[in-house]
């Protein structure tokens, strides 16, 4: 079955880099992208960036221009998400998403929760 | 600008129906929406893609109880013979420039 699976839990200091991992399987990888979102403690979801796994075209919003980059190796059907300069505002569980070709975050990863905390 | 607006809570009887609205704003009535259902402390779910003349595909394993509609600017998601288990927070989203997110329908099962 189609299935994304994120990396494990992590904490980090403020002003460190995260790079968070989502391995697909079930489908062919470069024929859709995959799309990062995340969920601060009790809010709702914040879309941070789209990537097209097939020629690494991407999109970022706004807010994370410059302090995100999306990454893919089709050897491994796996995407990156690596965010910069962290601080307390940026803890949240970080979820990837095929999203692409008609498909729209289906599925979604596990999800992956970053702590920011000295 | 492209918002999704979405009321923040709802309720309904375990049993009984209950109908969601997304609302697209002005100028974007001719967009699709997804929604997606988050079970408390769970990840969310991809349930169905709307289009505005309410045709819908749904995700593998989504229940026929639930089911898509579109009328105007509104997205609907409607839920029946409501169980325990749908009691969750209810998003729909949607594509423009960029990914849109509406706020999220807390929905409790009475």
């Amino acid at each position: 079955q189609v299935q994304l699976v994120q990396s494990g839990a992590e904490v980090k200091n403020p002003g460190a880099s995260v790079k968070v991992s989502c391995k697909a399987s079930g489908y062919t990888f470069t024929s859709y992208g995959i799309s990062w979102v995340r969920q601060a403690p009790g809010q709702g979801f914040e879309w941070m960036a789209w990537i097209n796994a097939y020629n690494g075209d991407t999109n970022y919003a706004q807010k994370f221009q410059g302090r995100v980059t999306m990454t893919t190796d089709s050897s491994t059907s796996t995407a990156y998400m690596e965010l910069r300069s962290l601080t307390s505002d940026d803890t949240a569980v970080y979820y990837c998403a095929r999203d692409g070709s008609g498909v729209w975050f289906d599925p979604w990863g596990q999800g992956t929760l970053v702590t920011v905390s000295s | 600008q492209l918002v999704l607006t979405q009321s923040p809570s709802a309720s309904a009887s375990l049993g009984a129906s209950v109908k969601l609205t997304c609302t697209l704003s002005s100028g974007h009535s001719s967009y699709a929406i997804a929604w997606h259902q988050q079970q408390p402390e769970k990840g969310p779910r991809y349930l169905m893609k709307l289009n505005s003349d309410g045709s819908h595909s749904k995700g593998d394993g989504i229940p026929d109880r639930f089911s898509g509609s579109s009328s105007g600017a509104e997205r609907y998601l409607t839920i029946s013979s409501l169980q325990s288990e749908d009691e969750a927070d209810y998003y729909c989203q949607t594509w423009g420039t960029y990914v849109v997110f509406g706020g999220g329908t807390k929905l409790t099962v009475l």
